[in-house]
């Protein structure tokens, strides 16, 4: 009983290619992010849904385009891969965007290597 | 200045210790604060959340808010080697749309 699920785990693609990474929660939640952890381990928001509608959009490359189809499942995009889109990144929910509940609940994270 | 500082460690102990993590941060606005474990190729398990200054207990764990100071600390007391993984620090603000906003973390490898 996953309560957030990524896949796939792994992925290794070339530069220039487009990937994407789906994520789907179990738990109810209302709020949906993608984070990106960097080689450093440094966890960093990319993107806040809230009901599948868009409220956070970090400062991030428009290569990347979020998707959420419906409040349980948030979809990544990546066109054009550069070396530099290797990370690891998480797929997060939680019961509301602020206040009480604003805890997360991680998956296990999707691991991106652009060669 | 980071929004949130905390050392990268590693952070060696021996099996029992008493173990105290920290992070400081400097935006006042940040109201909820949170301690995330994280295993090797794993995604971060919440451990603690916290709302107000002073100490949570549960089990092993204890977080504290220093909200005056803004530091904020999680003890684990008795340490097991099963406690060894990545400690982040996580907070929030408390209006608007908010997200977390992470520590680097702090690994911590306790020895048998």
């Amino acid at each position: 009983d996953t309560a957030v699920s990524q896949t796939p785990k792994y992925l290794v693609t070339q530069m220039g290619n487009d990937k994407s990474i789906k994520c789907e929660q179990n738990l109810g939640h209302d709020t949906m992010y993608w984070y990106k952890q960097d080689s450093k381990k440094f966890l960093k928001i990319m993107f806040s849904y809230n009901n599948k509608e868009l409220i956070i959009n970090e400062t991030v490359p428009n290569r990347f385009s979020p998707k959420s189809p419906d409040k349980a499942h948030l979809n990544l995009h990546i066109n054009s891969l550069e070396l530099g889109d290797s990370a690891v990144y998480f797929c997060a929910s939680s019961h509301a965007p602020e206040g009480p509940g604003t805890e997360a609940f991680f998956g296990q994270g999707t691991r991106l290597t652009v060669v | 200045q980071k929004e949130v500082e905390q050392d990268p460690g590693p952070l060696s102990v021996p099996e029992g210790a008493i173990v105290s993590l920290n992070c400081t941060y400097s935006n006042s606005a940040f109201q909820y604060f949170m301690w995330y474990r994280q295993y090797s190729r794993k995604g971060p398990e919440l451990l603690m959340y916290t709302y107000s200054s002073g100490n949570k207990e549960d089990g092993r764990f204890t977080a504290q808010v220093d909200k005056s100071s803004k530091y904020i600390s999680l003890f684990i007391r008795d340490s097991q080697p099963s406690d060894s993984a990545t400690y982040l620090c996580a907070m929030s603000h408390i209006s608007g749309y908010s997200t977390l906003t992470f520590g680097k973390g702090t690994m911590l490898l306790v020895s048998p």
